[in-house]
């Protein structure tokens, strides 16, 4: 499975902008880039997803590079209950064998008031 | 809509005993997932199922650890016996279908095990 680098800590000042940046050197074309977080005491949730082009949501950007060896996640606006762990994952897009998530050590992002 | 529902929230139990953790994914969600995640580690999946099957177990200690989804449904995770490096976080989590790509899982609150 091709595999992704993140790293381990960031920290933001609230209401700013943050980017949460994800290497995949070794992403396959049919690879899908999916973030989730996993606020504290809590299951991961799903963030955003992508594939060539950048991805809006109401909760995030996803900037995917041209060579779509990395992409970056952005949050307009880091408010406090941002404070999570965020995993960037690859998704093979034509694998039939198993749907399942492949999570790495993820970035803690902490934000501060 | 309700979540991924979880029971028990927290465990403890000594090394040797036996648990079980019951999971009830969301409504309609054919595909069911098990997650391990050790304190400050990723999740790691454990089992999957689609619908009552097992579609992956690769990485599922079978000799202590054991899971079924009755009827499709609700799913069990049992451990037994229990060692000391089984103290982690069970996630459950569910998606509507296997084998596409964009599909999102939704995980439940998890259980906290400690075996001391």
């Amino acid at each position: 499975d091709a595999k992704t680098t993140q790293p381990n800590s960031m920290e933001s000042n609230e209401e700013e902008p943050v980017h949460l940046p994800c290497n995949h050197s070794t992403i396959s074309g049919t690879d899908y880039i999916h973030w989730y977080r996993q606020l504290p005491s809590q299951g991961p949730e799903y963030v955003i997803h992508g594939l060539t082009s950048n991805v809006n949501n109401r909760m995030a950007s996803l900037a995917i590079a041209e060579d779509r060896k990395s992409s970056t996640l952005i949050l307009h606006r880091a408010t406090l209950r941002d404070a999570a762990v965020y995993y960037c994952i690859l998704r093979d897009g034509f694998n039939n064998a198993g749907n399942m998530l492949t999570f790495g050590g993820g970035t803690r992002l902490m934000v501060k008031p | 809509e309700a979540g991924v529902a979880q029971s028990p929230r927290y465990k403890i139990i000594e090394k040797r005993q036996s648990v079980a953790f019951w999971c009830n994914p969301i409504s309609g969600h054919a595909t069911l997932y098990w997650y391990q995640q050790i304190l400050g580690q990723g999740p790691k999946l454990l089992i999957q199922f689609q619908n009552n099957g097992v579609v992956d177990d690769s990485q599922l200690p079978k000799d202590r650890f054991s899971a079924e989804r009755l009827k499709g449904v609700d799913s069990t995770l049992k451990i037994q016996p229990a060692k000391l490096e089984d103290s982690a976080v069970y996630l459950c989590a569910s998606s509507l279908y296997r084998g596409v790509s964009t599909d999102t899982q939704y995980f439940g609150p998890g259980t906290r095990l400690t075996v001391l």
